[in-house]
């Protein structure tokens, strides 16, 4: 079945430090790839999503490449912000099937 | 302009009792979900309805029983509540599926369920 391995947090990081976060995918088909994230005491919300083989995904500095080689779909960004404290989830969704699947989530806490 | 609602937001109980939580979308979606998310942040779906239609229904404890008035709503009924119950539920949305692949899923705030 579908599956999704996210690295495991929790990371602490300094403000404007790079963030990598590494994710990597077990599907059937040909999946759709995203990330989410979840600020404190709130619900998810799309981060950036990517459909297909070489796309790049990209929202409020973050950058995803999903790599069919590799099976995989990192996240990055180049200097984070306090505010993007958070936990990050990567997903994926198959095509044809209507759940998501999950990997376990990287909680970020960045420091001023 | 609340995407997707859930009600209520916390919800403390005592082992054995009956509730429900609510979910509503304003997004014209046909599609909605329920997620269970555990004290270590693990996110699971339980359920999800297509048009009213019970779609995905993964191991879950016939304890939970959701419910689809309508596209808009979906709602969850547990019966006989045991501690292992308590965690965060989302409730999430999205249209159908998109020829490009896969879906894209709008998520309710969540509804914090303690049972004590």
């Amino acid at each position: 079945g579908d599956s999704v391995t996210q690295m495991e947090g929790p990371v602490t990081l300094s403000e404007e430090a790079f963030l990598t976060i590494n994710c990597t995918y077990t599907a059937t088909g040909y999946p759709s790839l995203f990330w989410y994230v979840q600020y404190p005491g709130e619900g998810l919300q799309l981060l950036l999503k990517a459909t297909k083989a070489d796309d790049k995904g990209s929202n409020k500095g973050f950058e995803a490449t999903y790599r069919k080689e590799t099976t995989s779909f990192h996240l990055e960004k180049g200097s984070v912000q306090v505010s993007d404290s958070a936990v990050y989830f990567c997903a994926l969704s198959d095509r044809g099937d209507y759940k998501l699947s999950f990997g376990a989530g990287t909680t970020v806490t960045v420091r001023a | 302009d609340t995407a997707v609602s859930q009600t209520p937001k916390y919800l403390v109980t005592q082992m054995g009792n009956d509730k429900s939580i609510k979910c509503e979308q304003n997004l014209g979606h046909d599609t909605m979900y329920w997620y269970k998310q555990d004290s270590k942040k693990f996110l699971k779906i339980m359920f999800s309805y297509n048009n009213k239609e019970l779609i995905i229904n993964e191991t879950v404890p016939n304890r939970f029983s959701p419910k689809s008035p309508d596209k808009a709503h979906l709602n969850l009924h547990i019966n006989s509540l045991e501690l292992g119950d308590s965690a965060v539920y989302f409730c999430a949305s999205s249209q159908g599926i998109r020829a490009s692949g896969g879906t894209e899923q709008f998520f309710g705030p969540g509804t914090r369920l303690t049972v004590l």
